[in-house]
């Protein structure tokens, strides 16, 4: 059981937009702790993707954006592409425990 | 631009002791205010937060594998070295190690070693 929450997949045609959300609780994005998106290609480590809730790193497509309200934290993928098939991890601060840096258990996207 | 490469045994004995080396190349470990962590990721599931150093030898840890972890730093070597001991079949897992600055986020990776425990 991750700390912070996602969808296990999503799913959707070439073209259009999705949607991964990202819900986690008053000790990590609800205690305004930022949130990190990345991107993990089959067979290949992962990659950053969004930074500090809606920054994205130089060589990362405007297709991709990132928001964070309260306790939920979503990113988005417009113009799907078939190379956008990948797994897909938020990551954030946890205050609870002595603290730790925590992963969301990861989104499946799959373009049909 | 930094590089990072894991190294170490692909194998280990259940109960022995993981040894992981991740060496940085393309600046000096101690150019810049940045963190040096460990991540890992059992195959088919989601990315686990080690901990992290700093190069001034300061740790953080995850308090679940905290009173199994040591995680070092030679800054003549620009290298940084992770020590998990007790293991077990739950610690096989593919090891990555990276680069953070003061926001915590991950950037870049190295590309991962898989260590196995069995007998």
């Amino acid at each position: 059981q991750s700390v912070l929450t996602q969808p296990p997949s999503v799913s959707g045609a070439p073209g259009q937009r999705v949607t991964i959300s990202c819900t986690g609780s008053s000790s990590n994005l609800g205690a305004g702790y930022v949130v990190h998106w990345y991107q993990q290609l089959p067979g290949t480590a992962p990659r950053l993707l969004i930074y500090t809730n809606s920054n994205r790193p130089s060589g990362i497509p405007d297709r991709f954006s990132g928001s964070k309200s309260g306790t939920s934290a979503s990113l988005a993928i417009t113009g799907l592409q078939v190379e956008d098939e990948a797994d897909y991890y938020c990551q954030s601060f946890d205050s609870s425990l002595s603290g730790s840096e925590v992963f969301g258990g990861g989104t499946k996207l799959t373009v049909l | 631009q930094v590089q990072l490469q894991e190294s170490g045994p692909g194998l280990v004995k259940p109960s022995q002791t993981l040894s992981l080396t991740c060496t940085v190349s393309g600046d000096s470990i101690t150019s810049g205010y940045y963190y040096w962590s460990w991540i890992r990721q059992p195959a088919g599931k989601g990315l686990e937060w080690i901990g992290r150093i700093y190069t001034s030898g300061s740790t953080n840890y995850n308090p679940s594998l905290k009173s199994r972890v040591t995680i070092s730093v030679d800054t003549s070597k620009d290298q940084f070295s992770l020590r998990l001991t007790s293991v077990t079949a739950a610690d096989t897992a593919v090891y990555y190690c990276a680069r953070s600055d003061r926001d915590y986020y991950f950037d870049p990776w190295g590309q991962g070693t898989l260590v196995t425990v069995s007998s």
